[in-house]
């Protein structure tokens, strides 16, 4: 499969901290998508971008999709408890989640 | 709202036992998934069925079997569990147009001694 390399592997960060976090390709993708997996939960989608170069927010999440359409970084602004997960990115090249591939996840643990 | 529900959400096998995860949908998406993530790898494809009446391998699909039962069922079949199977499992599910964009259940927990 793809290899999608995602740093850090683990942050700690204090409450109201900013957080950056990146993921890097070999290969070119179509698009790029972030996930969010709480403790005991299945992922669920963050932020889509089909685009390279675009820059997209979800409320205090920012994520572009670089230029050379081989990574994409997202940003977390004012940490909060709730942040709290793991982060994964994901690569999709042309249609159907078969095209799929996951890096290997961001934990993320934010200190009250 | 449900969304994608799975069951059981744990399991302990014996080595060379059979068992089979239950997934079902109710957002009326055509293409269903079954993923394992394992610690330090992600998520990885096992099977996946882009519409009712077709199934592929992914990329792990080896010691499982699935099975789409209509629209809303995707179930997979572990019949001779082994101990590389030990994991966790998702279900997900999406539409035909967003592919990318998966919504999972919440995970089956799977230990084989």
């Amino acid at each position: 499969g793809q290899q999608l390399n995602q740093s850090p592997q683990s942050m700690f960060i204090q409450e109201g901290e900013d957080v950056s976090m990146n993921c890097t390709s070999s290969s070119i993708f179509n698009t790029w998508l972030w996930y969010k997996q709480d403790p005991g939960e299945g992922p669920v989608l963050l932020i889509a971008l089909y685009k390279a170069g675009e820059l997209t927010s979800n409320g205090r999440l920012t994520a572009q999709f670089g230029i050379t359409r081989k990574d994409s970084f997202l940003n977390i602004s004012a940490s909060i408890p709730s942040d709290v997960g793991i982060y994964f990115c994901a690569g999709q090249r042309g249609t159907g989640a078969n095209n799929l591939f996951f890096g290997t996840g961001t934990r993320l643990t934010v200190i009250p | 709202n449900a969304g994608v529900t799975q069951t059981p959400k744990f399991q302990v096998l014996k080595t060379g036992q059979s068992m089979t995860l239950q997934c079902a949908q109710d957002m009326n998406h055509n293409s269903m998934y079954w993923y394992r993530q394992d610690p330090g790898m992600g998520l990885r494809l096992i099977y996946y069925s882009a519409s009712e009446g077709t199934t592929d391998k992914g990329e792990v699909p080896n010691g499982y079997n699935v099975s789409r039962l209509n629209k809303r069922e995707f179930s997979l079949r572990l019949e001779s569990a082994a101990p590389s199977q030990t994991s966790v499992y998702f279900c997900a599910s999406s539409d035909a147009r967003n592919t990318g964009e998966l919504f999972f259940g919440e995970g089956s927990r799977l230990t084989v001694l």
